[in-house]
């Protein structure tokens, strides 16, 4: 069974340019969600959709963070403008159902460097 | 989601069994206890989970108090592969929110 895919796996980008990343979910899972990991701390989740609608985004920074996903399958998350403090690993997950019963699949993150 | 208490380090031996615990005093009925480890520059990995019961999968076993107000990751022989951040966290039956905390790190020595 092929895991989340993301893309890209790495991006530098100077502060106040724009970026996006990609995510695949495995085949069938209804909720994807994205978290934010700064280096030496633990994931941060930033949105999470079930199927195509948000279930929850209130971590989220609204006035630079976007996410969509369409048609229910993959995702993507934009920064606009990016700054500093934004570097970090970006992580897609996803999970078969919703709710505690159901464990997370985690891609391999795409580590954003800011300058 | 409820807190949980890990240590911050701990060492093992290769081929060692190793406990890891998990203090979660403030536990509610319906809360499962997950377990996630991360390998160096990977995204987190699902290890196991359980509710009530002692639960046991290819990769580990986790032992549950029965007040519930901790818990216990075995894995049964560490190998150099197992070294990693270990995660414990609570998560609602009815709750996609999961919160990471600091975790423990795990040193496998040769």
């Amino acid at each position: 069974e092929a895991g989340v895919a993301q893309s890209p796996r790495y991006k530098i980008i100077e502060k106040r340019q724009s970026v996006a990343f990609w995510c695949n979910p495995i085949s069938g899972h209804a909720t994807l969600y994205w978290y934010q990991q700064i280096l030496g701390q633990g994931p941060k989740l930033l949105i999470q959709f079930q199927n195509n609608g948000v279930v929850d985004d209130s971590q989220l920074p609204k006035d630079r963070f976007s996410a969509e996903r369409l048609k229910g399958v993959d995702s993507t998350l934009k920064i606009q403008p990016a700054k500093l403090e934004d570097s970090a690993v970006y992580l897609c997950a996803s999970s078969l159902g919703s709710g505690g019963a159901y464990e997370q699949f985690f891609g391999p993150g795409t580590r954003l460097t800011v300058l | 989601d409820a807190k949980t208490t890990q240590p911050n380090s701990m060492e093992s031996n290769e081929e060692e069994p190793v406990h890891l615990p998990c203090n979660h005093s403030t536990i509610s009925g319906t809360d499962y206890i997950h377990w996630y480890r991360q390998l160096p520059s990977q995204g987190p990995e699902y290890v196991i989970h359980g509710l009530t019961s002692n639960v046991n999968n290819r990769m580990a076993s986790l032992a549950i108090a029965e007040d519930r107000k901790s818990s216990t990751l075995i894995l049964h022989r560490a190998t150099l592969r197992d070294a990693a951040v270990y995660y414990c966290i609570l998560r609602e039956y009815n709750n996609n929110d999961m919160r990471f905390g600091a975790g423990t790190r795990l040193t496998v020595k040769p």
